[in-house]
């Protein structure tokens, strides 16, 4: 079973439209759980970091699920410059630094 | 403050011949990655270093490839000798190894075996 898991869609959605994005994670001591965002053609880069009580950053708002080991992305009001791939990301806090990817999700938006 | 370099950028070869690809990471981090992302498995995890050490290298193909990390601020990922299969991106990313510190990507090197 691998690590992450995610759906790797592609999403299209029409610009202002909200969508979801759900991951699961397979170990139990994942400690630290992220979102990246990767561009077409560019390096994965942290979105940001999803946190126990849930957390947003204007558009974007993450939950994580202990219990049943599940993390998500919310995108409200999208915005053409959003399209890209969005990669759930967990890390464990004894294997010093090392991520464990999810294949992503592809996201386009559409005008 | 400079992200993570790598070079070459791009990278074309012939099959067999030999290719080494050049990290350096971020100064003050502790962790160095070598990632590899092709379109049918995604971005998997080569190898990865702590304090200079090779820590994991279970996700080196085989013995084709080989990676170093002689000092703190310079990494090499060689392929000798490469094959067509080996036509991906490869990215370095480096980290601050204390929990939850974010793994900062560089550009990545294109490598195109013919």
């Amino acid at each position: 079973r691998k690590e992450v898991e995610q759906d790797p869609g592609p999403f299209n959605v029409p610009e202002g439209a909200t969508v979801a994005f759900n991951c699961t994670y397979s170990n139990s001591a994942s400690q630290s759980f992220f979102w990246y965002r990767q561009d077409c053609r560019k390096e994965p880069k942290l979105l940001m970091s999803v946190y126990s009580s849930g957390n947003e950053d204007g558009r974007f708002t993450a939950q994580l699920n202990r219990a049943s080991q599940y993390i998500s992305l919310l995108i409200r009001d999208s915005k053409l410059s959003d399209s890209a791939t969005y990669l759930c990301v967990v890390s464990r806090s004894s294997t010093l630094g090392r991520l464990y990817f999810g294949r992503g999700t592809q996201l386009t938006v559409w005008p | 403050d400079a992200g993570v370099i790598q070079s070459p950028r791009h990278e074309v070869t012939e099959m067999g011949q030999e290719v080494t690809l050049r990290c350096k990471p971020i100064s003050g981090h502790n962790s160095l990655f070598w990632y590899r992302q092709t379109m049918m498995r995604g971005l998997e995890l080569l190898i990865y270093f702590n304090n200079n050490v090779p820590i994991d290298d279970s996700g080196m193909p085989e013995d084709r490839f080989s990676a170093k990390m002689p000092n703190a601020s310079f990494s090499t990922l060689k392929i000798q000798p490469s094959e067509p299969r080996d036509s991906a991106v490869y990215f370095c990313a480096s980290t601050r190894t204390t929990s939850g510190d974010t793994q900062y990507f560089g550009p990545g090197t294109r490598l195109t075996v013919l």
